[in-house]
């Protein structure tokens, strides 16, 4: 199973664009990249997924350099509402491969 | 679509007693949930992967005899954390596969505190 590397935490102010890399230096060929967000006291919200190069949605773009051995959760324009941890994880193709949490970036929104 | 609902969402229990934490997939079928304990400020550290219809598989160092899962059916697992002690108060939560997309849907879940 890969294993993932992400600051342990950020800061940044309201209205900025957000960058969260990731590391997964053994990526598997079938991985792919998910993030998640987290609040205080709640389960793991699914932000993104993606295999390669971008992917983009209402909330989030990912950005997957052609090694694949790391990945960018981008937000734009964050709120104070988007303080929480963001976890980047790998998992298999298939869904029922079990996969691990790293420890997470703590995002800190300043006003 | 592809909601897991957990419950409860807090409980108190005596030191000794058992406590159930059910999770539900609400709008799909989930042959496979995995259940997860967090402390605070510490990531999720995975704990059993429940498999309907079969034993569950435990990671390693946790102990099956004291966090029974069940998986009866397609929509429902269960934990029960067995004589617990407060070493066992957490946060437990539950997870499925997306239906129809990638990643993994959680629940909302349990803060148990064991007195």
């Amino acid at each position: 199973l890969a294993k993932t590397t992400q600051p342990i935490s950020m800061d940044s102010y309201e209205g900025q664009e957000v960058n969260i890399t990731c590391s997964h230096n053994n990526i598997a060929t079938n991985d792919y990249i998910t993030w998640y967000q987290q609040f205080p006291s709640q389960g793991p919200r699914f932000i993104i997924q993606g295999y390669k190069t971008k992917v983009t949605n209402e909330v989030a773009s990912l950005f997957i350099p052609a090694d694949r051995k790391s990945s960018t959760l981008s937000l734009p324009r964050v709120s104070l509402s988007d303080t929480a941890v963001y976890y980047c994880l790998v998992e298999g193709q298939d869904n029922f491969n079990k996969f691990y949490f790293g420890s997470g970036t703590k995002l800190n929104v300043k006003p | 679509g592809a909601v897991v609902s957990q419950h409860p969402s807090r409980v108190i229990c005596k030191s000794g007693t058992s406590v159930k934490i059910e999770c539900r997939s609400l709008d799909f079928q989930a042959t496979t949930m995995f259940w997860y304990r967090q402390f605070p400020k510490k990531s999720l550290m995975l704990m059993a992967t429940s498999n309907e219809g079969s034993k569950a598989t435990y990671e390693q160092g946790v102990e099956k005899d004291k966090f029974l899962i069940n998986h009866a059916s397609l929509t429902l697992s269960t934990l029960t954390v067995t004589s617990a002690h407060p070493e066992d108060s957490s946060f437990y939560i539950c997870s499925a596969p997306r239906q129809g997309a990638g990643g993994y849907t959680f629940g909302s879940g349990t803060r148990l505190t064991v007195v």
